[in-house]
């Protein structure tokens, strides 16, 4: 599969530990941010989002927190699984179609 | 389900040739986004139709590049005449009317520019 960027930030986690992986987002004026999850040869699917006016949100085995006063968000993943390996994008925008997505992150998942 | 379908997967051409994208977005959606994906550039999109109409073509990289969406359930992307530059994974995404945030990706196709 393609691969999105040759020097991306790593992030190497052993099976079963949890995962951070962290974003530093660009516009103040953002108000709704979306994880996204590529894997090889596949184009992004969406994990979870979350509103300016939360902090913090839960999925299955997936915590999305955002920090307004810094500009950051994090997506931690719980248990993490051999199937969590995969390049993970943030994404912001200001409430319009328009995406700006972060460079991403790979999180590899050792056994 | 059928999620956002694109074709081909994997396009191989010539400098010079004329290179079309196809894109079916998920039944019922009304937004559809091309993206260009390049290991230097990121995720960049390309052009944003709204109920098949061009709103935003803002991000097509020069007149070589078209697109058309002649309704609902289809797009195309065209290159002509293409370049190695043009090398990247183009990815079609749709969204529904009530989530328009919310952007389905397809599995995207790979263009690789001689």
């Amino acid at each position: 599969g393609e691969s999105v960027g040759l020097h991306l930030p790593t992030l190497s986690v052993q099976e079963g530990d949890n995962s951070i992986i962290n974003c530093a987002y660009s516009n103040s004026a953002s108000d709704y941010f979306i994880w996204y999850k590529q894997e090889s040869g596949k184009g992004p699917q969406f994990i979870i989002d979350i509103r300016s006016n939360m902090d913090k949100r839960q999925g299955q085995r997936v915590t999305v927190l955002l920090n307004k006063t810094v500009k950051h968000l994090s997506l931690q993943i719980a248990a993490t699984q051999p199937g969590d390996s995969a390049v993970y994008f943030c994404a912001e925008t200001p409430g319009t179609y328009k995406y700006i997505f972060g460079t991403g992150t790979r999180l590899k998942v050792l056994a | 389900d059928a999620g956002v379908i694109q074709s081909p997967r994997h396009e191989v051409t010539e400098m010079g040739q004329e290179v079309t994208l196809r894109c079916k977005p998920i039944s019922g959606h009304n937004s559809l986004f091309w993206y260009r994906q390049t290991m230097m550039r990121g995720l960049e999109l390309l052009i944003y139709f709204n109920n098949n109409v061009p709103i935003d073509d803002s991000g097509m990289p020069e007149d070589r590049f078209s697109a058309k969406m002649p309704n609902a359930s289809f797009s195309t992307l065209k290159i002509q005449p293409s370049e190695p530059r043009d090398s990247a994974v183009y990815f079609c995404a749709s969204s529904p009317r009530d989530r328009a945030n919310e952007q389905f990706f397809g599995p995207g196709t790979r263009l690789t520019v001689l």
